[in-house]
This record gives C-alpha cells, sequence and structure tokens, in this order.
C-alpha cells in the first residue's frame, strides 16, 4: 500500500539553526506532494506543494522543498528558523489513482527555543 | 478565500451517545473528506464524499458513518460513541482534480 513516512517525531532546535524534516513516500507513478503546517490551536495550512516542473519548490514564511525523484524524499528545509515556526508539520502525498485522497505522513512536532 | 467551518471546536459526550459532527464549505468544493488526528499517527482518512450522496470508505471508517445531502455540508456520525473515539476530527475539502485540500479548524471530542 502507498505510505509516506517523516523520519523525525519531535525535533527541537535553538533559533537560526537550519532546518531540514526528512519525506519520503511509497509509490512509483506520478504523485503531487505537499506540506502542510499546523500551529497551536490553528488550523492545518498549506506550507508549499509541488506538482511538476522545478523540483525546487518554494513556500510561506521562507520554507523550500526539494522533490528527489530517484530517491521518493520530498525534504522540507529553512535555513533559519524562528520560535514562531513552533508547529506541527506534515508531509502528503495526492496518488493520482486514488482520486482526491491525500496520504499523511506520521507528523514532526517542532520546537523552537529563543 | 476558501473557508471550511465545522459546527464545535470542543465537544464532549458520554460513551454509547449519537454523535454529530457537521461541515460546511462555501466554494462550491465537489469533494470533502473526514479524518482524525491522534499524535504520532498523523492524519487517518475516515471517509470521503465525491459528490452529493455520494461516499466511500477511507481507511478507518469502522464506527463511523456519514451523510452528504448537500454540496457544501458533509456531516460525520458516531453511531454509538466509544472512548476510543477521543480525537481531533478535521474536515477538509478540495475541488476535483491535483488541488491541496482545504482543512477546517477541527473539533476535539471527548468521549467519556
Amino acid at each position: 500500500a502507498q505510505s509516506v513516512s517523516q523520519h523525525n517525531h519531535h525535533v527541537i532546535l535553538s533559533e537560526a539553526a537550519s532546518l531540514e524534516l526528512g519525506c519520503n513516500y511509497s509509490y512509483g507513478g506520478t504523485v503531487n506532494l505537499f506540506w502542510y503546517v499546523q500551529y497551536p490551536g490553528q488550523h492545518l495550512q498549506l506550507l508549499l506543494k509541488y506538482f511538476s516542473g522545478d523540483p525546487l519548490v518554494k513556500g510561506i514564511k521562507g520554507f523550500e522543498a526539494e522533490f528527489i525523484k530517484s530517491k521518493f524524499s520530498f525534504n522540507l528545509r529553512k535555513p533559519s528558523v524562528q520560535w514562531s515556526d513552533t508547529a506541527e508539520y506534515f508531509c502528503a502525498a495526492l496518488i493520482y489513482n486514488q482520486g482526491g485522497k491525500l496520504i499523511f505522513g506520521q507528523g514532526t512536532e517542532l520546537s523552537v527555543k529563543p | 478565500d476558501v473557508k471550511v467551518t465545522q459546527s464545535s471546536r470542543y465537544l464532549v459526550k458520554r460513551t454509547g451517545e449519537k454523535v454529530f459532527l457537521e461541515c460546511v464549505q462555501d466554494m462550491d468544493h465537489e469533494n470533502m473528506f473526514w479524518y482524525r488526528q491522534d499524535p504520532g499517527l498523523g492524519l487517518r482518512l475516515i471517509y470521503f464524499s465525491y459528490d452529493v450522496k455520494m461516499k466511500e470508505k477511507g481507511d478507518i471508517p469502522e464506527g463511523y458513518s456519514v451523510s452528504r445531502e448537500k454540496k457544501e455540508r458533509f456531516s460525520l456520525i458516531l453511531e454509538s460513541a466509544s472512548t476510543n473515539q477521543t480525537s481531533m476530527y478535521l474536515c477538509a475539502s478540495t475541488p476535483t482534480g491535483p488541488y491541496e485540500q482545504y482543512f477546517g479548524p477541527g473539533t476535539r471530542l471527548t468521549v467519556t
């Protein structure tokens, strides 16, 4: 069955540290990939998405992600985190033969120390 | 802006009660989804709907049912609530095609 895996369950960083959150998916066909973020007490909201084209996609708040097809990966990066980036981050894949269903990873909780 | 609203932010129910969670979207989206979110498990799909009166089981449909009588509204029903259904429930919608899903604020349900 198709799945999405996030390597880190909880990441703790100091402000200004660089961030990379891992995401791998298991499907050999066409996928659309997403990173969602959930700030404490808020809606799940879209951070960035990859559909096609340039594999390096930029999202809101200085986040970016790189799609590497050969590694089935879509890792999220930010060069310098801020305390306000404290949130839970979810990677998700939209698999074409599954209609509009998203498959989510387990989530990574990011805590940024001021 | 797309808006997805859910009827309650917090709900406390007793074991055995019938529970209704309502979701409304205002963007004429064809597809609507119900997830539950639990720590360490991410979001798991309960049910989804591609059209009015259509429904499809997701990954964890047991103990739940849904209703979609109007395009903008998708209801999740717990026929007889149990303590293991204590969770955060999220509703989402999307138009047909490869688009991102738009999420509601969630309902935190506690079953005692």
